[in-house]
């Protein structure tokens, strides 16, 4: 079972939208991170954070945001979607300290029409 | 600078067959090394993690994996093969310096009956 929550699971919307993709976590991880992953393709980091307030870009550029207000809570924001945003994102948490696994969720599958 | 090589994007067993996943990574300090799964519209399971002391690792669902210093390897083996294993693998590797992790570009195996 997860403790690590992603939503929502699938979202199908048009082009322009804005959409946030919300992640949180109850295991009080201070690290957070965001993946893309393309179907039957390997992750590529796009955000990451280590702590309140503290939000660093990824190895894939990305036209994303994120915010971390709170601890358990990373929101990953586009401000006007389109069809190149369309994938799979993944969140993860991990405790702070060398050697610590990533624990991912579920996943959301966006589709941008 | 890390990198990890996964060699075989598919890999295809007969159910009850011995299961080798490949994994060789590059890393300019000692390594953290990670083995996930991934079913189907779903997030990243860990399998299992190598950070000191022995190398035989043994992980979850019958899995387990040797870290071999002198072959920059970090192979996943698993005496039999059963069809709930029909998934994808990815290996990750982390620097001693910090907790990003570097993912393989994933094997797909599949368990024939």
């Amino acid at each position: 079972e997860a403790d690590i929550y992603q939503t929502p699971r699938y979202l199908v919307i048009g082009t322009g939208k804005k959409i946030t993709l919300e992640c949180s976590q109850t295991m009080g991880h201070d690290k957070m991170y965001w993946y893309q992953q393309d179907p039957g393709m390997e992750l590529h980091l796009i955000h990451y954070s280590y702590g309140v307030n503290s939000t660093e870009k990824g190895d894939l550029s990305s036209e994303s945001t994120v915010s971390r207000i709170r601890t358990e809570h990373f929101p990953l924001t586009l401000e006007s979607a389109r069809p190149s945003h369309t994938s799979q994102y993944l969140c993860a948490s991990s405790e702070t300290g060398m050697g610590q696994p990533q624990h991912f969720g579920d996943g959301t599958r966006l589709s941008i029409l | 600078a890390q990198s990890v090589t996964q060699l075989g994007s598919h890999v295809s067993v007969s159910e009850g067959a011995l299961v080798l996943l490949r994994c060789n990574y590059s890393s300019s300090v000692p390594p953290y090394l990670f083995w996930y799964v991934q079913y189907p519209n779903q997030g990243l399971q860990l399998l299992l993690k190598y950070t000191t002391g022995a190398t035989l690792v043994k992980g979850i669902n019958g899995f387990e994996a040797e870290f071999k210093k002198s072959e920059t390897s970090f192979h996943l083996t698993k005496p039999s093969a059963h069809m709930s294993d029909a998934a994808e693998y990815f290996c990750a590797v982390s620097a001693s310096s910090g907790s990003r992790l570097t993912f393989g570009e994933g094997t797909q195996l599949t368990v024939n009956p």
